[in-house]
């Protein structure tokens, strides 16, 4: 039973289209996030928000832009889009943003773009 | 920045053996260290953690390790069962970010029944 829904499970586009990711969580958590997995890398930690507010950002290019409508929702914007944005996008939650808060990871969007 | 270094990347044992990850760290203001599993097209799932203030933590068959001096850590899984056959991920995050934890590449454990 998913508490975190990521949607689309899958996700194809071409080159300098525009796709939103999916992302709600029913944890009752404050906190929400998203990294990314590709090939080349290891996960990677984009964006935290906490009640909908910004706290850190580690996404070098603007293309990437995450909207929260709602305290549950971290949806991810990606405009643009490059070849090299292919890769399994996580949302993750969690209850508070303490440095010792246990991350809840929804399970993914995979993203390919030709 | 922290970095996060897992060996060995790969690991192949039988039912039953126990096995040994290895993390390292490069940062001493990393704190907190959660452990996930992720098996092939699910979710990363929390399985243990532990704080820069503890040495030891065990739950079931997990055991966690943590050495701070050297900036080492260590999970030994015992008694192995197919189900355990995922890629494991050490992870850190420092006391002063929120929620940004810096992962290793992963340990991609496989077990033959």
């Amino acid at each position: 039973d998913p508490k975190i829904i990521q949607k689309p499970k899958y996700l194809v586009a071409v080159t300098g289209s525009e796709k939103i990711l999916i992302c709600e969580q029913y944890l009752g958590h404050n906190a929400m996030y998203w990294y990314r997995q590709s090939a080349k890398k290891p996960l990677e930690f984009m964006f935290s928000y906490s009640y909908q507010k910004l706290m850190d950002n580690q996404t070098a290019s603007s293309r990437f832009q995450p909207q929260s409508s709602k305290k549950n929702h971290l949806d991810l914007q990606i405009t643009a889009l490059k070849p090299d944005d292919s890769a399994t996008y996580f949302c993750a939650s969690s209850q508070g943003t303490a440095s010792a808060e246990t991350l809840y990871f929804g399970s993914g969007t995979r993203l390919t773009v030709l | 920045g922290e970095q996060v270094e897992q060996l060995p990347s790969s690991l192949i044992v039988q039912e039953g053996a126990s096995v040994l990850i290895n993390c390292s760290y490069t940062d001493s203001a990393s704190v907190y260290f959660p452990w996930y599993k992720q098996e092939p097209g699910k979710r990363l799932q929390f399985i243990i953690d532990i704080r820069s203030n503890m040495e030891r933590k065990q739950t079931q068959r997990l055991t966690l390790l943590f050495d701070k001096k050297t900036k080492h850590l260590s999970l030994h899984i015992t008694a192995t069962q197919p189900g355990d056959s995922a890629i494991y991920f050490c992870s850190a995050n420092m006391n002063y970010n929120q929620g940004k934890l810096i992962f290793g590449q992963g340990t991609k454990l496989s077990i033959k029944p």
